[in-house]
């Protein structure tokens, strides 16, 4: 069965440093991949995402991730991190057609911006 | 262009009674998914549904939850017989199509007292 593992549970980053999570995935063919931020309380929002094509996408807030096959690896980077940005960050696939048609998520990831 | 509408945002219910959430997918989208999120959890798939069908209920418990994506109206997931293990956070989410990106809700968090 698929499968996301983030292997961070909480990651703390001083303000204006770089930033690196972690997302590997467990799936016979390339899913459709994907990085979500959960602000305490509230929904989830998609940040980007990887379907085909170039595997270093952009997404919104200054966020970039790099899909790389032979790692079965989908890690979110920023090159600068805002106070802002704190928040739980989650990492998923659709492998709808493989496995369910539902996304498969990860168990997030806790992001903690010092000053 | 108004997202993805859930409610009510927060319920209590008592062990034994009926919980009713609600959600309203993007314009345009037929498609929607429910999630369940349990405290320091990620999110889990419940069922996916397209206008009056069920498609994939894979990750639904056999027993006391339903759900339905009538021709009018929002779709509904029915917990029946609320037990304080279904106290969580449960969310619903939107596609235009098969295999688009879902766009997600705010959520509706359930406590069972």
């Amino acid at each position: 069965a698929q499968s996301v593992t983030q292997p961070d549970i909480h990651i703390t980053v001083s303000e204006g440093a770089s930033l690196e999570l972690r997302c590997n995935y467990s799936y016979g063919a390339t899913p459709y991949l994907f990085w979500y931020v959960q602000s305490p309380g509230q929904g989830l929002q998609l940040l980007l995402k990887y379907f085909s094509g170039d595997t270093l996408v952009q997404g919104i807030k200054g966020f970039e991730a790099e899909f790389k096959r032979s790692q079965s690896s989908f890690n979110l980077r920023k090159p600068s991190v805002h106070w802002s940005d704190a928040a739980e960050y989650f990492c998923a696939v659709d492998t709808s057609g493989g496995g369910a048609d539902g996304l498969t998520f990860g168990k997030g990831t806790h992001l903690i911006i010092q000053p | 262009n108004a997202g993805v509408m859930q409610n009510p945002r927060h319920l209590v219910r008592r062990r034994g009674q009926e919980a009713r959430l609600r959600c309203s997918p993007m314009k345009g989208h037929s498609h929607v998914y429910w999630y369940r999120q349990l405290p320091e959890e990620g999110l889990k798939f419940m069922v996916y549904l397209q206008k009056e069908n069920i498609i994939d209920e894979s990750g639904m418990p056999k027993e006391r939850f339903s759900a339905e994506f009538p021709k009018e109206g929002p779709s509904i997931l029915r917990i029946q017989q609320v037990v304080r293990g279904d106290s969580a956070a449960y969310f619903c989410a939107s596609s235009p199509d098969y295999q688009e990106t879902q766009y997600f809700g705010p959520g509706t968090r359930l406590l069972v007292l």
